[in-house]
């Protein structure tokens, strides 16, 4: 059974620190994918990461893969409040149009 | 923005009585699913499409069932809405890519 596991569920940290949450998974896939939801609001798609070694950066945020090691990682550089949301992870499985998602990290940023 | 709208957004209804939602898109795409979103549990998928009539259960599919007559529309029917039902409902459609874009969600309260 494929299963996501993302840490930390919750990060509270200060303005112009740098960050990285962490998004596992337990069986092989071959896309991975990052989504963002503010509060009261819906997700928006943020990356998807395709192959081995991908990488994606987006203003602050870059997102990597390693398929080997069954890991995501989201690096937040320098955060800003306007980054305070919950961040998911998803993961495809094996028919490809099902997502397994991750129970979410809410990341606070204090100014 | 995908164009993927829901009704109603927002709907308060009595314990026992039926209720449809309705997704609605314009991307014509092919796969569309139907998740809710509860504190504490994250995304969990109810049920999902794969085509005109083609439609499969999902984890917490109990108590709901699903229909899809046409590729723009997919309908979510709560036959007894219970308290146990009350939550936020989430469509969402992908294409080829799979990648899952997301409609601005509907909040149902049974009380």
């Amino acid at each position: 059974e494929l299963k996501v596991e993302q840490n930390p569920l919750f990060l509270s940290m200060q303005e112009g620190k740098n960050y990285t949450i962490y998004c596992n998974y337990s069986t092989t896939s071959d896309r991975l994918y990052w989504y963002r939801q503010d509060p009261g609001k819906s997700l928006e798609s943020l990356f998807v990461l395709l192959s081995n070694g991908a990488v994606k950066q987006e203003g602050r945020l870059m997102a990597s893969l390693d398929t080997k090691a069954r890991l995501s990682t989201l690096h937040i550089t320098a955060a800003v409040h306007d980054l305070s949301a919950t961040y998911f992870c998803a993961v495809d499985k094996a028919r490809g149009y099902q997502l397994i998602w991750g129970a979410g990290t809410k990341l606070i940023i204090k100014p | 923005d995908a164009g993927i709208t829901q009704s109603p957004r927002h709907k308060v209804t009595e314990t026992g009585t039926p209720v449809t939602l309705r997704c609605h898109q314009t991307e014509n795409h092919r796969y569309m699913y139907w998740y809710r979103q509860d504190p504490g549990h994250g995304l969990r998928l109810i049920h999902y499409s794969y085509g005109v009539k083609d439609t499969d259960k999902g984890e917490v599919s109990d108590g709901y069932s699903v229909s899809r007559s046409k590729t723009e529309d997919f309908l979510l029917t709560l036959e007894s809405a219970t308290s146990s039902q009350t939550s936020v409902y989430f469509c969402a459609i992908s294409g080829s890519d799979y990648e899952q874009y997301f409609g601005p969600g509907t909040r149902l309260t049974v009380t």
